[in-house]
């Protein structure tokens, strides 16, 4: 199956800072790109809909300048945590698109990054 | 409307087993169901999937079951064994998996031997 990379794979800072994560399609080209979080022996929470060359599509209830999203090539969306706080611990995935498909696997997980802010 | 519901939330099956996870959905616009297997501090890994024109799919050991009147779809295991104590999320979505995908709820599978 397609891979997906996240880098980092994990990262721990102090409140306050920003930290951005990195989510890479490494064979194949992904117009569209997911966020998702996930807190312990919790489901999968979309965050956004990244779309190559264009603005973010937020879910409601997730904050648009507190999590930036860039999605500047068919192969690499970023998050950034702006101003992270401990309650923004968690654990983040993205996934990707492998594009209109006849086949069923068309949507593939990253690792995932585990945020911890101290 | 876009929910998806997912039963149960644990399950314990002895080795050569059959494990059965359930889930309903509610919007009738999805049809994509994809199911995914997750080990703690991972990423979940496409397992299986379907799309509604079939009413169940098999690869290896496992199966899924679709009941569109119904709008239900399970994960059948068979032969389960130890390596498959994960928790399982069963997901959905539109335009065949190439919008977000709504997920359920998760089941933490236990196989003993």
């Amino acid at each position: 199956g397609a891979v997906v990379s996240q880098h980092p794979s994990w990262v721990i800072c102090k409140s306050g800072t920003s930290v951005k994560i990195e989510c890479r399609s490494l064979d194949f080209q992904a117009t569209t790109m997911f966020w998702y979080r996930q807190f312990p022996k919790q489901s999968l929470m979309l965050m956004a809909t990244s779309n190559e060359g264009s603005k973010a599509t937020y879910e409601q209830g997730v904050e648009k300048d507190k999590f930036l999203i860039n999605h500047a090539s068919l192969t690499l969306s970023t998050l950034t945590v702006t101003s992270a706080h401990p309650e923004d611990s968690s654990f983040y995935i993205c996934s990707a698109n492998v594009g209109e498909s006849t086949s069923t696997d068309t949507q593939y997980f990253g690792p995932g990054t585990r945020l911890t802010v101290l | 409307q876009q929910q998806v519901k997912q039963s149960p939330q644990s399950l314990i099956v002895q080795k050569g087993g059959i494990s059965i996870i359930n889930c309903a959905y509610e919007n009738t616009a999805f049809d994509y169901f994809p199911w995914y297997q997750q080990f703690p501090g991972k990423g979940p890994a496409l397992l299986i999937a379907i799309r509604p024109d079939v009413s169940e799919k098999k690869e290896g050991r496992f199966t899924i079951s679709f009941n569109k009147s119904a709008k239900q779809f399970s994960l059948h295991i068979m032969d389960s064994q130890p390596g498959d104590s994960a928790t399982y999320f069963c997901a959905a979505g539109a335009n065949f998996g190439n919008e977000k995908l709504t997920f359920g709820t998760g089941t933490r599978l236990t196989i003993i031997p």
